[in-house]
């Protein structure tokens, strides 16, 4: 089983839409998890921290299941810009980075 | 906010060269630094942890004759390919944390090198 897991869609959806997507991972000792906004062929930038008791960022919402090993991510009234793909980042003794979910806004 | 830095951003050269790649934190000292590659629609790997002042740590299956990496200073990290091949051709790129270390603190990325081997 890898160690981080995610869809990696795409998720086409218009704009105004709210998408929502989970990374899952396998370590129960892992310590710290953030999400990733990855644009084409640029670096990853945070765009967040998951925290316990979830956190909210403007549009984003993230979340943290430890029960289920998992974290969400939802986005609200989808803008074009936020076209991109969407890394989750798990954190035992390392930082391990899921493969990434594409997320596609339309006009 | 914290920056990382990194040179050069893109590369082209004949295969068996050997080429350097430089982090460097702009504005915070990084005791611990990251090395990561990406092959195109793939996660980042990381492929080793640069400490400063000491031998870098290097992840399963990463041939640190391959990858040499020097931490010379809190301020800057080195990844060197040496006698590249076309198969080395990736995206490299290295993070840091102003965090005073450890990897449980948000990652400043690099920019990101662009490998082309011919």
């Amino acid at each position: 089983r890898k160690e981080v897991e995610q869809d990696p869609g795409p998720f086409n959806v218009p704009e105004g839409a709210t998408v929502a997507f989970n990374c899952t991972y396998s370590n129960s000792a892992s310590q710290s998890f953030f999400w990733y906004r990855q644009d084409c062929r640029k670096e990853p930038k945070l765009l967040m921290s998951v925290y316990s008791s979830g956190n909210e960022d403007g549009r984003f919402t993230a979340q943290l299941n430890r029960a289920s090993q998992y974290i969400s991510l939802l986005i609200r009234d989808s803008k074009l810009s936020d076209s991109a793909t969407y890394l989750c980042v798990v954190v035992d003794y390392k930082l391990s980075f899921g493969a990434g979910t594409t997320v596609t806004v339309r006009a | 906010g914290a920056v990382v830095s990194q040179h050069p951003s893109r590369v082209i050269c004949k295969s068996g060269t050997s080429v350097k790649i430089e982090c460097r934190s702009l504005d915070f000292q990084a005791t611990t630094m990251f090395w990561y590659r990406q092959f195109p629609k793939k996660s980042l790997m990381l492929m080793a942890t640069s400490n400063e002042g000491s031998k870098a740590t290097y992840e399963q299956g990463v041939e640190k004759d391959k990858f040499l990496i020097n931490h010379a200073s809190l301020t800057l990290s080195t990844l060197t390919v040496t006698s590249a091949h076309p198969e080395d051709s990736s995206f490299y790129i290295c993070s840091a944390t102003s965090g005073g270390g450890g990897s449980n603190q948000p990652q400043h990325f690099g920019d990101g090198t662009r490998l082309s081997i011919l």
